[in-house]
């Protein structure tokens, strides 16, 4: 089984502050993805990873920055947090050569 | 925009009862997966279909691809307690997965 890990499970932060989440793999998987979770929008990409240092845009990046310095680390940054960005957050690798995700047990952020 | 639009979004049904959850979209996909995903979990892939018209079987759960593969559907027959959950269904586009909004489903015994 690929083996995924988010930290932190929980996070509560203030609105402005710098947060970062991060997710771990034990596979040697190419592909990296973070995904929002939200009542009504079901998952919404923020930003992937093809490969270290290859990164590109989801459909909600604004506010979003993520590096990729080695292949089994893929961290989530949000620069300065506001309340819009509570959510739960949820890294997921590709399984194979398609694109069948097998994802993390998520982050649940509160920003206050 | 939501490209994968599912309905319902919640359904209560008894045990014993059959239901039907439909994921539609103005776009075609290269392939359409299912996902559930329990309280406090990640979603956990069920099923893909690639082929317009494909059809497969999960033991109790159908999903079948719309034959212009641009819609999905997944039927689940004398649901049960443990279908309890929220079903995501998912399009394939050029390397990412869009994600549906969602249904949830309540069985009660």
């Amino acid at each position: 089984d690929a083996g995924i890990t988010q930290s932190p499970r929980h996070k509560v932060t203030e609105t402005g502050t710098p947060v970062t989440l991060r997710c771990h793999q034990t596979e040697n998987h190419r592909y990296m993805y973070w995904y929002r979770q939200d009542p009504g929008h079901g998952l919404r990409l923020i930003h992937y990873s093809y490969g270290v240092k290859d990164t590109d845009k989801g459909e909600v990046s604004d506010g979003y920055s993520v590096s990729r310095s080695k292949t089994e680390d893929f961290l989530l940054t949000l620069e300065s947090a506001t309340s819009s960005q509570t959510s739960v957050y949820f890294c997921a690798i590709n399984l194979g050569g398609n694109t069948e995700a097998f994802f993390g047990q998520g982050t649940r952020l509160t920003v206050v | 925009t939501q490209l994968l639009e599912q309905s319902p979004q919640f359904l209560s049904i008894q045990e014993g009862e059959n239901l039907t959850v439909y994921c539609n979209s103005s776009s075609v996909f290269s392939s359409l997966q299912w996902y559930r995903q329990e309280p406090g979990e990640g979603p956990v892939l069920l099923v893909t279909v690639v082929t317009g018209g494909e059809v497969k079987k999960l033991k109790r759960l159908t999903f079948q691809f719309g034959d212009a593969r641009k819609d999905s559907s997944l039927h689940i027959t004398a649901a049960q307690p443990g279908d309890t959950g929220l079903y995501l269904c998912a399009g394939e586009k050029t390397d990412k997965l869009i994600f549906g909004t969602g249904t949830r489903l309540q069985v009660f015994p």
